[in-house]
């Protein structure tokens, strides 16, 4: 069976503070996807990366970066230089390959910036 | 981009009534359709796997006479929440995949209020 944790149920930061959120996985599947959405108030999920699990190369999106460690299962997500407009819910998902490819989420992180 | 809808955004409905929603992909086919559940500050749940043509695949302890799900078409599936109770006000969201498509697109959400 497949489980996304994510221990950190909230977090409050500053503005210009960097903060990291971190995910870690559990999967008998040798191939899965792995990813991040952003929930904002409204609660239309945003997108934010998929990373395959043979690709172990962190990734940086402007403000954002992402750890993926096989070793230790897991895939964590740092913001620099955090602005009020990420404050959101974030949510670490995992789905197999091949498969239905349903997601099992994470319970997420609130991540309040505070001006 | 892939967009997906859902109608309504929102619905209040009595306790006793059913209640249909929608979930369309505009400008692909969809030949796999996820329903997931979000309870207040909680995660995502998987409720049911919906293929083109085929009956639904529900997870367990997802009541299928009563969370109706129906994939009739490459571009549209319905969940009727039947016979509502208060406790099935949740935040209801849909997901669509392409076959073969390792991409899968979320809907708005839907908030279901039953009063």
């Amino acid at each position: 069976a497949q489980k996304v944790t994510q221990a950190q149920t909230e977090i409050s930061v500053v503005e210009k503070e960097d903060v990291t959120l971190d995910c870690v996985y559990e999967t008998r599947d040798t191939t899965y996807y792995l990813f991040w959405y952003k929930q904002p108030p409204s609660g239309e999920l945003v997108f934010l990366i998929r990373r395959n699990s043979f690709d172990e190369q962190n990734e940086i999106s402007g403000r954002y970066s992402w750890n993926f460690q096989k070793s230790t299962s897991s895939f964590n997500f740092t913001i620099t230089a955090s602005q009020v407009v990420d404050s959101a819910v974030y949510f670490c998902a995992l789905s197999e390959v091949p498969g239905r490819r349903a997601l099992t989420f994470g319970s997420g992180t609130r991540l309040q910036v505070q001006p | 981009g892939a967009v997906v809808s859902q109608h309504p955004s929102w619905v209040i409905c009595k306790s006793g009534t059913s209640v249909k929603i929608e979930c369309r992909s505009l400008d692909f086919q969809a030949t796999t359709m996820f329903w997931y559940r979000q309870f207040p500050k909680q995660s995502l749940m998987l409720m049911a796997t919906s293929n083109e043509g085929s009956k639904a695949t529900y997870e367990q302890g997802v009541e299928k006479d009563k969370f109706l799900i129906n994939h009739a078409s490459l571009t549209l599936s319905t969940l009727t929440v039947t016979s509502a109770h208060p406790e099935d006000s949740s935040f209801y969201i849909c997901s669509a995949r392409e076959e073969g498509a390792y991409e899968q697109y979320f809907g708005p959400g839907t908030r279901l209020t039953v009063t």
